[in-house]
């Protein structure tokens, strides 16, 4: 089962910046913070990853609280092209198989 | 570009019959990774690969096989075994040694239908 919650929904206006939040509850201390997206039919696209750092790239940047039980994924102009299901994910790849274990996502709708 | 292939994207399967579906990927990535997606679920690991000639069984192996006989190919056979085989196929690969951590990438998945 996955270790993350978050919320099933959210909608943003194209244009604006899209706050995607993600509950850590149980990461531990060796885990990094993936985030994932699956746009309909298409295989799961890689956003970014961190550790206690904040991170930031091309596509988004990532928040992660110092306490690391929450971070939040923004996308600083969000375009149509960005409607689909985000997921957050705590992965240890040391003494793991490296199973990716997506939960049910934030279902994200830009809406023009 | 540097990518996975997925191949084919659509496959029907007669019943009985054993069908291979196929992933390649020019990452130079060690690791290769096969999921199963069903309506409205997360992923399920099927078998991964660390490295060449070598693959251990996920989370949900029985009814699947794999060969991993060269770096950038990593072929999954869904057998006549798999009661259930309707679903949607993802492969992954990774870059680094097996505990680094770099993200997966996928392929753009095949769909298995049964006729």
């Amino acid at each position: 089962d996955a270790k993350t919650t978050q919320p099933p929904s959210m909608d943003c206006a194209e244009g604006r910046a899209a706050n995607l939040p993600c509950n850590h509850s149980t990461i531990s201390g060796n885990e990094y913070v993936y985030w994932y997206r699956q746009i309909h039919s298409q295989g799961p696209q890689y956003i970014i990853h961190g550790l206690k750092n904040n991170e930031t790239n091309e596509m988004a940047s990532l928040i992660i609280t110092e306490d690391r039980k929450s971070s939040t994924l923004i996308l600083p102009h969000a375009t149509l092209r960005d409607t689909a299901v985000y997921y957050c994910i705590d992965m240890n790849y040391g003494g793991s198989q490296g199973n990716l274990i997506f939960g049910k996502g934030t279902k994200l709708s830009v809406k023009p | 570009d540097g990518g996975i292939t997925q191949s084919p994207k659509y496959l029907f399967r007669k019943e009985g019959q054993n069908v291979t579906l196929s992933c390649e990927q020019n990452l130079n990535h060690d690791a290769m990774y096969w999921y199963r997606q069903d309506p409205g679920q997360g992923l399920r690991l099927i078998y991964y690969s660390q490295i060449v000639n070598d693959f251990q069984k996920g989370d949900i192996a029985e009814g699947y096989s794999v060969s991993r006989e060269k770096k950038e190919s990593f072929p999954l056979t869904v057998t006549s075994a798999q009661k259930n085989p309707t679903a949607f196929y993802l492969c992954a690969s990774k870059g680094g040694h097996d505990r680094a951590h770099q993200p997966q990438h996928f392929g753009d998945g095949t769909r298995l239908s049964i006729l």
